[in-house]
């Protein structure tokens, strides 16, 4: 069965650094998503992404994130000058379609520790 | 605001007993209600999705409600196993675009 992938699966880095996470959608998919979820919290929804344009983001989606699909298969969140409270999980999830009933597929998830 | 609140935050149960977890939202304008169940340190993976027509939604074991007048949710495990155990997430989105607002989930542990 397809699935989303995410790598790395745990990524330490310094505080001031850039960190990317990557994700390969489900490969019929065409609208992918970011969340994070903080430990012991909610996860939260950062951003939404379709035909090569951001179609929706949060608060949370400042200045220091940034989305980008390279190439056919990945699917990348940049992070410019991670700050102490980036540390969570972060999930890649992807859908065949907007809205409605379509289902959001989410990957394993990377845990970023930010020191 | 777009809110999602589960309850009860946790819950033990022994193997094979049935339990009932509740959500209520305040998304608006409504399109759907989900529920995910969460291992952890996993991704969400999704169990039941309803629209605003649907009253309830079966999958195996597990059967979802939905009263979209009084804005409740609940998901009802029956026969439960030691795999259940788990975060049980209540997902809402709204009519307009693809974002989903998250409940904070119930902590599920059965005991053997």
């Amino acid at each position: 069965e397809p699935e989303v992938t995410q790598t790395p699966s745990h990524q330490v880095t310094q505080m001031g650094q850039e960190v990317i996470l990557r994700c390969v959608p489900i490969s019929n998919h065409l609208y992918f998503y970011w969340y994070r979820q903080i430990l012991g919290q909610k996860v939260e929804f950062l951003v939404s992404f379709y035909n090569n344009e951001i179609s929706e983001k949060s608060e949370i989606f400042d200045d220091q994130f940034s989305v980008e699909r390279p190439d056919g298969s990945n699917f990348t969140l940049k992070i410019r000058s991670t700050k102490l409270e980036d540390s969570a999980m972060y999930f890649c999830a992807s859908s065949e379609g907007s809205g409605g009933a379509n289902e959001q597929f989410f990957g394993p998830g990377t845990r970023l520790t930010v020191l | 605001k777009n809110q999602v609140e589960q309850s009860p935050q946790s819950l033990i149960i022994l193997e094979g007993k049935n339990c009932t977890l509740q959500c209520n939202y305040t998304v608006s304008p409504f399109s759907n209600l989900r529920w995910y169940k969460q291992d952890t340190g996993r991704g969400p993976v999704s169990l039941t999705i309803m629209t605003f027509s649907e009253n309830t939604k079966s999958n195996g074991r597990y059967t979802a409600t939905l009263d979209a007048d009084t804005k409740q949710s609940s998901l009802h495990i029956t026969a439960s196993q030691l795999s259940d155990s788990a975060s049980y997430i209540c997902v809402v989105s709204r009519r307009a675009g693809n974002m989903l607002t998250f409940g904070g989930g119930t902590r599920l542990m059965v005991k053997p």
